[in-house]
């Protein structure tokens, strides 16, 4: 189960601090993605990138920047975390189909 | 603007019995409609799909049905067994590249 990984799995956290989350996938696909799943269980795209440029940009605020050096990976930088930020990150992939990495838990106190 | 409606929110269904969950969607240019199915603690993770030119799709004890007119599409779960309990997410593809999700809806399967 490694086509879409993520790291870390857990990433807890103060206020106001900036944290990184690494997304990569070995599926060859061009386009990846981020979701924020929040604790009703609602799955919100954030991003998406098709061969390392931005295509989807939902309302997100500044302090979310993904960066994606290669189409294999796709990273999320948050500056000044805030507490509302606590949630679960997707990331994922897609050719013909999407398939999601394993979330990273992020919990802000 | 592109919307996914997702009935019901939760799903309580005896051990043996069938299940059903319906979508809708406003973009009536979207052609392909996959489920996820969603554990406890796990990632979202595709069960079967659809693409507008057929009507029904079946894999096993899951089938999907499309009413492109309607703009509606249905997952069918027979013979319900107790790892059938999960969040499942509908989803419509809106343009080239997103999946617009449903809300999701707890399947809860009693013995």
């Amino acid at each position: 189960d490694t086509a879409v990984s993520q790291t870390p799995k857990y990433l807890v956290t103060q206020m106001g601090n900036d944290k990184s989350i690494k997304c990569e996938q070995n599926l060859g696909h061009d386009t990846m993605y981020w979701y924020k799943q929040d604790s009703k269980k609602f799955l919100k795209i954030m991003f998406s990138y098709n061969n390392k440029e931005l295509i989807i940009n939902e309302t997100v605020p500044n302090r979310f920047s993904p960066k994606s050096p290669d189409k294999a990976h796709l990273n999320l930088h948050i500056n000044s975390l805030e507490l509302g930020d606590s949630a679960v990150y997707f990331c994922a992939s897609a050719g013909e189909t999407q398939y999601f990495g394993p979330g990273t838990r992020l919990l802000v106190l | 603007g592109e919307n996914v409606e997702q009935h019901p929110s939760t799903l309580s269904v005896q051990e043996g019995d069938s299940a059903v969950i319906k979508c809708t969607y406003s973009d009536s240019a979207s052609n392909y409609f996959p489920w996820y199915k969603q554990e406890l603690g796990k990632r979202p993770q595709l069960i079967i799909d659809i693409r507008s030119n057929v009507g029904e799709k079946k894999d096993q004890r899951i089938a999907v049905t499309l009413n492109k007119t309607a703009k509606h599409f249905s997952l069918h779960i027979t013979e319900t067994q107790p790892e059938d309990s999960a969040v499942y997410f509908c989803a419509a593809k809106w343009g080239a590249q997103k999946l617009v999700f449903g809300q999701g809806t707890r399947l809860t399967i009693n013995p």
